[in-house]
């Protein structure tokens, strides 16, 4: 079945640092990809999504592209703040069927000053 | 903006009790869903209704059931709570199609004693 796999947390950064975050997935066919981002005692939101191979989503600052050939889909920000201090999902979605999204275990991101 | 609520933020109840978790979005979404957050396993969907009165098992659907009287609501019923369910519940909704979009609630963390 499709799966997501995200590099484990916390991610402990200073201010301006780049960020990565691992993101690999395993699904038949051609599956949609996301970020979704939950800041502290919120639900969660969309951040950004690809739709195909070699796509890049991007907003507020991060970027991701969907790299079929590895099956990743890695989150990347070149200077965060403290107030990117959050939890991470990456997620994909069949095509195909009913579209259930399939979540991540979650990466949690800690910005110091 | 579309917005999810979800009735309590915080919930304490003892085993065996029945208990019902209320989400009412304001975007007339088809789709509506109820999952559970647990530290290092990430999100795990219980149930969801492509339309009123529709529903279908996720993945952990046991000891669960729910009920869409209504577009707007969707509602999420223990029928005998127990320890392991301790658990954050998030309702999120999309649109029919929505292509991954879904909006979520804040959440309610449900504590069984």
């Amino acid at each position: 079945g499709n799966s997501v796999t995200q590099m484990e947390g916390p991610v402990t950064l200073s201010e301006e640092a780049f960020l990565t975050i691992n993101c690999t997935y395993t699904a038949t066919g051609y599956p949609s990809l996301f970020w979704y981002v939950q800041y502290p005692g919120e639900g969660l939101q969309l951040l950004l999504k690809a739709t195909k191979a070699d796509d890049k989503g991007s907003n507020k600052g991060f970027e991701a592209t969907y790299r079929k050939e590895t099956t990743s889909f890695h989150l990347e920000k070149g200077s965060v703040q403290v107030s990117d201090s959050a939890v991470y999902f990456c997620a994909l979605i069949s095509n195909t069927g009913f579209q259930k999204l399939v979540f991540g275990t979650g990466t949690r991101l800690l910005v110091s000053p | 903006d579309v917005k999810v609520t979800q009735s309590s933020r915080y919930l304490v109840k003892r085993t065996g009790e029945k208990v019902f978790l209320e989400c009412v979005q304001d975007m007339d979404h088809e789709n509506m869903f109820w999952y559970r957050q647990d530290p290092g396993l990430g999100l795990r969907l219980i149930y969801f209704s492509y339309d009123v009165k529709m529903k279908e098992k996720g993945d952990i659907p046991e000891g669960y059931s729910v009920s869409r009287e209504k577009k707007e609501r969707f509602s999420l019923i223990l029928e005998s709570a127990s320890t392991n369910q301790t658990s954050m519940y998030l309702c999120a909704s999309s649109l029919g199609q929505g292509g991954g979009k879904l909006f979520f609630g804040s959440g309610t963390q449900l504590s069984v004693l």
